[in-house]
């Protein structure tokens, strides 16, 4: 079964850049999204289609995917920002979800 | 805009199924894949299987074997059972909406807390 890797955590100071990787085989062949979750809320998609912003997802996010790595970008990070972040893709019908990375804002 | 609004059992004994539904309000159910999605306390999302308004469904392999989703246009839900339920099953459960072609999965519901315990 196909399998997605992000780093467990990262850390990021207020109004500076965070980038969160996704890893998988020919993982820029597939379309990826993010997923942002916050304690006690559900999941709210940030990114589709690698790149794309749904309405109402602040432009500091942005998305990119080549090769091996999805990346999500986090601009000018606010607190507020900090959060569990998921990466998707679909693989043959499937959904399959990277492990999650927790983003502190130290 | 579009609400998915769940109900089911919380509390389930080791055996029991797993009931939940999901209604949707407010949008079409139509060209979309309706997914079950679920978290267990400390780990990360687990995507279970998904149906769309014809009836097609997808699984995660890992859980085929137990799981089953059906869906009932007349009243806008679907709906995921899981039978023979262990202590490994207890998790946060969300329905969610999803389109084919990358587009994510961009509603979800509010989430159910279901606890396998005796």
């Amino acid at each position: 079964s196909y399998e997605l890797t992000q780093p467990p955590s990262v850390s990021v100071s207020p109004g500076q850049t965070a980038s969160i990787t996704c890893s998988g085989d020919k993982l820029g062949d597939k379309y990826a999204c993010w997923y942002q979750r916050k304690p006690g809320q559900s999941p709210v998609l940030v990114i589709y289609q690698d790149s794309k912003r749904p309405s109402g997802i602040p432009d500091r996010f942005s998305g990119s995917n080549s090769g091996n790595t999805a990346t999500l970008t986090i601009s000018g990070t606010q607190a507020m920002d900090e959060a569990d972040y998921y990466c998707q893709v679909w693989d043959i019908s499937t959904v399959v979800f990277g492990g999650g990375t927790k983003l502190t804002v130290l | 805009q579009v609400q998915l609004q769940q109900r089911g059992a919380g509390l389930l004994k080791p055996s029991e199924t797993l009931s939940l539904t999901c209604a949707v309000y407010g949008g079409s159910f139509s060209g979309y894949y309706w997914s079950w999605i679920r978290q267990p306390p400390g780990k990360g999302l687990e995507w279970i299987g998904e149906i769309n308004h014809s009836g097609s469904t997808n699984f995660n392999p890992s859980l085929k074997s137990r799981v089953t989703v059906s869906v009932d246009t007349s009243k806008f839900q679907f709906s995921l059972k899981v039978t023979s339920v262990t202590a490994a099953d207890t998790a946060v459960y969300y329905c969610a909406r999803g389109r084919s072609g990358g587009f994510g999965l961009d509603v979800w519901g509010q989430g159910t807390t279901v606890t396998v315990s005796s």
